[in-house]
């Protein structure tokens, strides 16, 4: 069974901090990976993701994440933090090999001081 | 376009009341989901559907019921309200868009079960 594993679950930053935030997925085949965001009181909203081609993918607000197949990983960047960045980050696995489940990680809530 | 809309935003229940979440999109997406969301759970996926007629259980279905008469509603039915239902309900929708299989996410309905 697919399942995604994110080993921080709540990370404190001062503003202009770099950040980088872990998820590792079990699954074997060809998979769609993502990068959900949740600001305080809103729902997830996408924040970028991955199904194909080059690894390193880009998305809004600044943030990248890259892929690495043989670590089963996809980790979330972003070189430089802002106060607005606090918010609650889930990484999901889905729609892959033809189904459309999705699985969600346990999410990391970023707190970044001001 | 509205996108993923639900009500209400939120509710409290008395243990052993029923009621319905709605939720509707304007997408024309064939697939759409439930989920509860509980703190340090991440999002559990209770029912999803791939199209008008055809639904399926997911993680965590019991004490749920589900229908979808039309591509666009997706109700979630609680029959018999229990405490271990308090929770934040997500609604999302999938279109096949190429590859990228992202899900959009309704507002969420805030259930308090006493």
């Amino acid at each position: 069974a697919q399942s995604v594993s994110q080993h921080n679950h709540h990370v404190i930053l001062s503003e202009a901090a770099s950040l980088e935030l872990g998820c590792n997925y079990s699954y074997g085949g060809t998979v769609n990976l993502f990068w959900y965001v949740q600001y305080p009181g809103q729902h997830l909203q996408l924040l970028l993701k991955y199904f194909s081609g080059d690894p390193l993918v880009k998305g809004i607000k600044g943030f990248e994440a890259e892929f690495i197949k043989s670590k089963f990983s996809f980790n979330l960047r972003k070189p430089s933090v802002q106060w607005s960045d606090t918010a609650e980050y889930f990484c999901a696995v889905g729609g892959a090999s033809g189904t459309y489940k999705y699985i969600f990680g346990t999410g990391t809530r970023l707190k970044v001081l001001a | 376009n509205a996108g993923v809309t639900q009500t209400p935003k939120f509710r409290i229940l008395k243990i052993g009341q029923s009621m319905t979440l709605q939720c509707a999109q304007d997408m024309n997406h064939n697939y759409m989901y439930w989920y509860r969301q509980d703190p340090g759970m991440g999002l559990k996926l209770i029912y999803y559907s791939v199209g008008a007629g055809i639904t399926d259980k997911g993680e965590v279905p019991n004490g749920y019921n589900v229908s979808r008469s039309t591509t666009e509603d997706f109700p979630l039915r609680l029959e018999l309200a229990a405490p271990s239902q308090t929770s934040v309900y997500f609604c999302a929708t999938t279109g096949e868009q190429g590859l990228t299989y992202e899900q959009y996410f309704g507002p969420g309905t805030r259930l308090t079960v006493t």
